[in-house]
């Protein structure tokens, strides 16, 4: 079976301040990790992807095979990054999401 | 990219009775899912809507009770039947493009049902 892990419900950051969002998962076999995000009124959407290893919105996540995380970062949080953001991962023809976190930036 | 519409947005039901739910596509994709996202909750898959043959369900679904059709590769609708409160919830529907696993999702529909 598959599991994403996300540890904190909430959390709150002051603007400017670096961000870490933290996910782990549980993968027998190679995993594809993802982060969405759905900010207030809108709908849920791709925010990046592992394999791309891209920067969107100035946030990145570097996969780490050895400790299962896929820890979401940005090193300056601004008001409009306020949202809820899920990992997911998929395997076996699916996606399995995390509970998700609320990322509140304070200004 | 894929644009995924839902209808209805929301809908207030009364309790034995049924809501079909629509789902549609922008252009032609190979895997649609139905989620329920629970107030406070993640999102929990319903099943896999296949083209041309049957739903695949995951654990503590079942057709029955949520009937899905799958016409076509644009179109999906997911039947919430004999509803109690506890079906009160936002349904989800998805599109995965490539290999399936980059998923777009719709707008949702809201459902309340008293």
């Amino acid at each position: 079976a598959q599991r994403v892990t996300q540890p904190e419900k909430l959390l709150s950051v002051f603007k400017g301040a670096p961000v870490e969002l933290k996910c782990n998962y549980s993968y027998s076999g190679s995993p594809e990790l993802f982060w969405y995000v759905q900010y207030s009124r809108q709908r849920l959407q791709l925010l990046l992807r592992h394999i791309s290893r891209e920067s969107i919105k100035g946030f990145t996540a570097d996969l780490n095979k050895g400790e299962t995380s896929f820890h979401l970062k940005k090193p300056f949080a601004q008001e409009e990054d306020s949202a809820m953001y899920y990992c997911a991962l998929w395997g076996y023809q699916k996606v399995t999401f995390g509970t998700g976190t609320k990322l509140q930036v304070i200004p | 990219s894929a644009v995924i519409s839902q209808k209805p947005s929301r809908d207030i039901c009364q309790r034995g009775t049924s809501l079909t739910i629509q789902c549609q596509v922008d252009s032609q994709v190979t895997m649609m899912f139905w989620y329920r996202q629970q107030p406070g909750q993640s999102l929990t898959l319903i099943a896999t809507a296949n083209q041309g043959s049957e739903a695949t369900y995951e654990s503590g679904f079942v057709i029955d009770k949520f009937p899905i059709s799958r016409p076509n590769l644009t179109f999906s609708t997911l039947t919430v039947s004999n509803m109690s409160p506890e079906d009160s919830s936002i349904y989800l529907c998805s599109a995965g493009l490539a290999g399936g696993e980059t998923q777009y999702f719709g707008p949702g529909t809201r459902l309340l049902v008293l």
